[in-house]
Formats: C-alpha cells, structure tokens, sequence
C-alpha cells in the first residue's frame, strides 16, 4: 500500500520557470509534511517542512502549499535554476508519538535546462 | 559541524555472507532512523532508535535483518545472509528530540551495497 503517491516522475523546466510537484496522503494522523532534495550520491537533504495547522510556507524560491481536506501537498519551486536539478522526494509521518518515521514518495526527477 | 556519516560508503558481497554498516549520528541527536533506498522500493523505513527507548523495528523486512545502537551513539546495521535483493542505498538519519518529538532528519552519505 502506498501511503504517499508522488507526480510527476519526472519534469523539465526551462530556467526561470516554475517547478511544480505534487503529493497526495491517505493517512489522516500524518501531522508533518517535508520536502527532501537529493542530488546524486548523496543523501536527502531536508528543504522544506509543513505541519498541517497552515496552508502554505514559503522559504526563499521554495513553498509548500497544503490542502488538508484533500489531503494533498505540494513543492513549489520559483525561478527554478540549473543547481536545482535534482531528485525531489515528499514525505510524510506521525510525528507526535509516532516517532516521526518518514514515508516517502516515489520521487521527481527535476532537470532545469538553460 | 560535522555531518552524519555512515562507513563503507560501498561494500560488495556475496550471496550468503553477512554485513555491517555503521553510522555515526550527529552528536546530541538523540533519535536515529536507518531507511532503504533501492530502485524497486524508493526510500522506506527500516528501524528508529530513540535514547534508551525499545527500538522500532517495524521497517525491517525479514529476521536477517537486526541493528543495534551501543552508548546510544553509533548504530551498526547487520544484514546476515545477505540476498541479491538486500541490493541498494542504506540511509542513516539523526534528529534532535525535543519535547518527547524527534525534528528535522538529517541523513547521512548512504553505504551502496551490492550482493554478487
């Protein structure tokens, strides 16, 4: 069963443009949403975090945008840039007495041509 | 400081031998996550450990599979018996624990395994 369905796999985005991805959860006691960007041969990176209290947080060129009644979440990625091409994974996880183990989606891979 | 980093970074083996891989949490991190990435897969859980906790060993897909955290540092993962399946990235992660929750994760380099 696959708790966490991401999409698209894969995207190309011209530099400037904006990378959009998407998620959506079936669990409904999932209470953190965070995004992790991996380049490769190197382990996730944290880049952005929601709880699900708030529809929206924006940190630099990144947002999240969440919709708990649909039970949907997505990464936002403004004036995307060629650095930013990379694997981009959602995940989520019960993180009050769940002991915040994440599950993630299945991953974009983000290509940000000139 | 210093990152989480997880030793070998590659190891090959054959079919039927066991392994370890080790990993050193950021000092402090009180909570440490092993996951899987493999291609069939993607990136899923396999074991938590939390201070003096009983870990959470609900990830681990079969009996081969144990871990083990001594001085509530450095864990070592062992794989015994090891099956071409076993084939992928094993990620370690640390977070701090506040308030009884455990943060933002921190993953290490991954150990690529490879089973001949």
């Amino acid at each position: 069963q696959q708790q966490v369905k991401q999409s698209p796999q894969s995207l190309i985005v011209q530099k400037g443009g904006i990378s959009i991805i998407n998620c959506a959860y079936e669990n409904t006691a999932f209470d953190y949403f965070p995004w992790y960007q991996q380049f490769p041969g190197k382990g996730p990176a944290l880049l952005i975090a929601i709880r699900p209290d708030v529809s929206e947080k924006k940190e630099g060129r990144f947002t999240i945008s969440f919709n708990k009644s649909a039970k949907q979440f997505s990464l936002h990625i403004m004036d995307s840039q060629p650095g930013d091409s990379a694997t981009y994974f959602c995940a989520a996880s019960k993180k009050t007495g769940g002991g915040n183990k994440l599950t993630f989606g299945t991953g974009t891979q983000l290509k940000v041509e000139l | 400081g210093a990152g989480v980093s997880q030793s070998p970074s590659n190891k090959v083996t054959e079919k039927g031998k066991d392994v370890e891989l080790r990993c050193d949490p950021i000092s402090g991190h009180t909570a440490l996550y092993w996951y899987r990435q493999s291609l069939g897969q993607g990136l899923e859980f396999l074991i938590y450990f939390q201070g003096n906790s009983a870990p959470d060993k609900s990830g681990l897909p079969s009996d081969r599979f144990s871990a083990e955290r001594t001085g509530g540092s450095v864990s070592t993962l062992t794989i015994q018996r090891t099956q071409q399946e076993d084939s992928a990235v094993y990620l370690c992660a640390s977070s701090p624990v506040r308030g009884g929750s455990s943060y933002e994760q921190y993953f290490g380099p991954g150990t690529r395994l490879t089973v001949t």
